[in-house]
């Protein structure tokens, strides 16, 4: 079936150290997005991408990078500048005319 | 500053009774979106009107939108225990003009609990 496949669903981080979550969709969508939302709170967003090789910062991106070498992928790196990074990060997909998102299942990241 | 405001933050209700969440965002927008979400789940599309239409329905689903007032409801009617869900509004804005990319901005949400 298509749809969203984002990984790890829990993921532990000591402070410092950099960690990559991951985002693969089978939709054919060309736009692919990252969010971030935080207990209580609507979703705010922190990297999209249009087309491969191409992608463009969101309203939080301090301290997250992003690349889009596949169609069908597109990695979030949580680096050890974002200063607080425990949040759950939902990756969306959609068609360019952005009428409907397609989300993943999110990664709960948690910073010890 | 978010786009969206909703409200209330939370609502409880019983089985078969009606639920209706309002949202109101601040800038002229294209369209407007509702999503649900299950605890630690994903989002996933309820609806969608655009912001030449005043009324839309899709089952038990309701939306409305009022764009000189800058607002949406979404009415849930005859609810169930599987209902039980917070709500997100988003409007689409596109300072281009047409559906190329603009920016889809989430409301804060509604906690919505539908006791059996």
């Amino acid at each position: 079936d298509g749809g969203i496949t984002q990984s790890p669903k829990y993921l532990f981080r000591k402070e410092g150290q950099n960690v990559t979550l991951s985002c693969e969709q089978n939709l054919n969508h060309d736009a692919m997005y990252w969010y971030r939302q935080d207990p209580g709170q609507g979703l705010r967003l922190i990297y999209y991408s249009q087309i491969v090789n191409d992608f463009q910062k969101g309203d939080i991106a301090e301290g997250y990078s992003v690349s889009r070498e596949k169609k069908e992928s597109f990695p979030l790196t949580v680096t050890s500048a974002q200063k607080n990074p425990t949040a759950f990060y939902l990756c969306a997909s959609s068609t360019r005319g952005l009428e409907e998102l397609f989300f993943g299942e999110g990664s709960r990241l948690t910073v010890l | 500053s978010q786009q969206g405001e909703e409200d209330p933050q939370a609502l409880s209700i019983q089985e078969g009774e009606n639920a209706t969440m309002n949202c109101s965002y601040k800038t002229s927008i294209n369209n407007l979106q509702w999503y649900r979400q299950n605890s630690g789940r994903g989002l996933v599309h309820l609806i969608l009107i655009r912001s030449n239409e005043r009324e839309k329905h899709s089952g038990r689903l309701r939306v409305t939108l009022d764009t000189s007032k800058k607002s949406s409801s979404l009415l849930i009617t005859a609810s169930r225990a599987a209902d039980t869900a917070s709500y997100f509004c988003a409007s689409f804005t596109s300072p281009g003009g047409g559906t190329s990319y603009g920016k889809l901005t989430f409301g804060q949400g509604t906690i919505l609990t539908v006791h059996p």
